[in-house]
């Protein structure tokens, strides 16, 4: 079975430019969540997506935004980047929103802002 | 406040060696606590989860133990071996809500021959 897989795997953009990321689900998984991590630090919650709609959102600014399409994949977008948006971006999917759901992680795509 | 806190920051040992990693947190209400093992530059990939009932939970050299009481675990790795290097990560998930997982900042294990 194919793990969570994400695209691009690097990127690098300028600031003010804008960027799309995006994640495919374990296959069965209804549930992303995109999570930000800057180095050393531990992952930061941007969103969560069940059945196509938003279930949660982060402290995160509204140039952040995501969505589901119906075969359970998702785009994270991201407007007029900061050099502070650098970072590793991490979709995970679960099967549902259960609390016992384990989140599987997809190997990041690593932005970088200059 | 919802937090996880882990020690040490980072820590290296010769292969062969066993090492602990700790974790305490304050989450609440607790539903369950999991280890993850994040090799640099790739997604976090879960080792245990444990709930509230359970003491300790085993994945090959791996032993995670928890105290719901004091709200600690532990995550014990034996005979190490250089592929362990890598960051451990402590993730207690609360009952309820989207935004339910806290994470702890990790431990960057280094195993040197």
């Amino acid at each position: 079975d194919a793990g969570v897989t994400q695209s691009p795997t690097h990127l690098i953009k300028t600031r003010g430019q804008q960027v799309t990321l995006r994640c495919s689900p374990i296959s069965g998984h209804k549930s992303v969540s995109w999570y930000q991590q800057v180095l050393g630090q531990g992952p930061q919650f941007i969103f969560q997506y069940y059945e196509k709609e938003e279930r949660g959102r982060g402290n995160f600014p509204d140039r952040f935004s995501a969505r589901q399409f119906p075969n359970y994949s998702s785009e994270l977008n991201v407007n007029a980047l900061l050099l502070g948006d650098s970072a590793l971006y991490l979709c995970a999917s679960s099967p549902g929103l259960a609390d016992t759901d384990t989140q599987y992680f997809g190997p990041g795509t690593r932005l970088t802002v200059l | 406040k919802n937090q996880v806190e882990q020690s040490p920051q980072s820590l290296i040992i010769l292969e062969g060696k066993n090492c602990t990693l700790q974790c305490n947190y304050t989450v609440s209400p607790f539903s369950n606590l999991r280890w993850y093992k994040q090799d640099t530059g790739r997604g976090p990939v879960s080792l245990t989860i444990m709930t509230f009932s359970e003491n300790t939970k085993s994945n090959g050299r791996y032993t995670a133990t928890l105290d719901a009481d004091t709200k600690q675990s532990s995550l014990h790795i034996t005979a190490s071996q250089l592929s362990d290097s890598a960051s451990y990560i402590c993730v207690v998930s609360a009952k309820s809500g989207a935004n339910n997982l806290f994470f702890g900042t990790g431990t960057r294990l280094t195993v040197i021959p």
